[in-house]
């Protein structure tokens, strides 16, 4: 079966940076999504990782190994406004996309 | 710029009860999209449209029905509304030219079958 893996929370102070872990398994691999959601919003687009490396824009970085079904969202200097859950999402062989369920983050002042 | 639009935003629905939930997009997307989003489960496709005029099933697409007579609209129908169809349902757009086929997302609507 497809599976995407994220972690289902974390938490972390402002001004820091965190890491957002995801790994996945699917009927092949033609991309994977990062989007940020806030509390009762709608998903918007945060990145697009086809190749293996880093993505940067702004404070937000995405990395992908393709090798290792692997990727992570990287936030820095964390604002208050950046709690929201971050999701996953993988572009199988069908071009559909695959998603994970989401990792809500918390920042504390 | 509007972008996708749903309505309802928000219904309490009778079990039993037909709903049809409107989705239009005025960005011109070939490919529409319907999911569900639950507590605790990733986004569920329950129709997609590749483009006017064809629709196909998603992962969860009993129970529901879908039409895109033009490119705007994609409207999905609930035909006798069950109470676990209570969920967040958001309408989706994603365009290929030019594009990562990114989806764009409309604000969502909120239905709760009792």
């Amino acid at each position: 079966g497809q599976n995407i893996d994220q972690p289902t929370e974390m938490t972390a102070t402002e001004g820091a940076i965190v890491q957002i872990n995801c790994t996945y398994q699917t009927s092949g691999f033609n991309g994977l999504f990062w989007y940020q959601q806030h509390a009762g919003e709608a998903p918007t687009f945060l990145s697009y990782n086809v190749l293996d490396g880093l993505e940067e824009k702004g404070r937000f970085s995405s990395f992908l190994s393709r090798s290792k079904g692997y990727s992570y969202l990287l936030l820095k200097e964390l604002q208050m406004k950046d709690s929201a859950s971050y999701l996953c999402a993988v572009r199988d062989s069908n071009y559909q996309l695959i998603w994970g369920a989401g990792t809500k983050l918390i920042i504390k002042p | 710029i509007a972008g996708i639009t749903q309505a309802p935003t928000s219904q309490i629905l009778a079990a039993g009860r037909r709903m049809t939930l409107r989705c239009t997009q005025d960005m011109r997307h070939n490919a529409m999209y319907w999911y569900r989003q639950d507590l605790g489960l990733g986004l569920r496709l329950i129709h997609y449209s590749n483009t006017a005029g064809t629709t196909g099933k998603g992962e969860v697409p009993d129970g529901y029905s879908v039409s895109r007579a033009n490119t705007d609209d994609f409207p999905l129908t609930l035909a006798s509304a069950v109470p676990s169809q209570t969920s967040v349902y958001f309408c989706a757009s994603s365009g290929t030219s030019g594009s990562t086929g990114e989806l764009f997302f409309g604000e969502g609507s909120r239905l709760t079958v009792l």
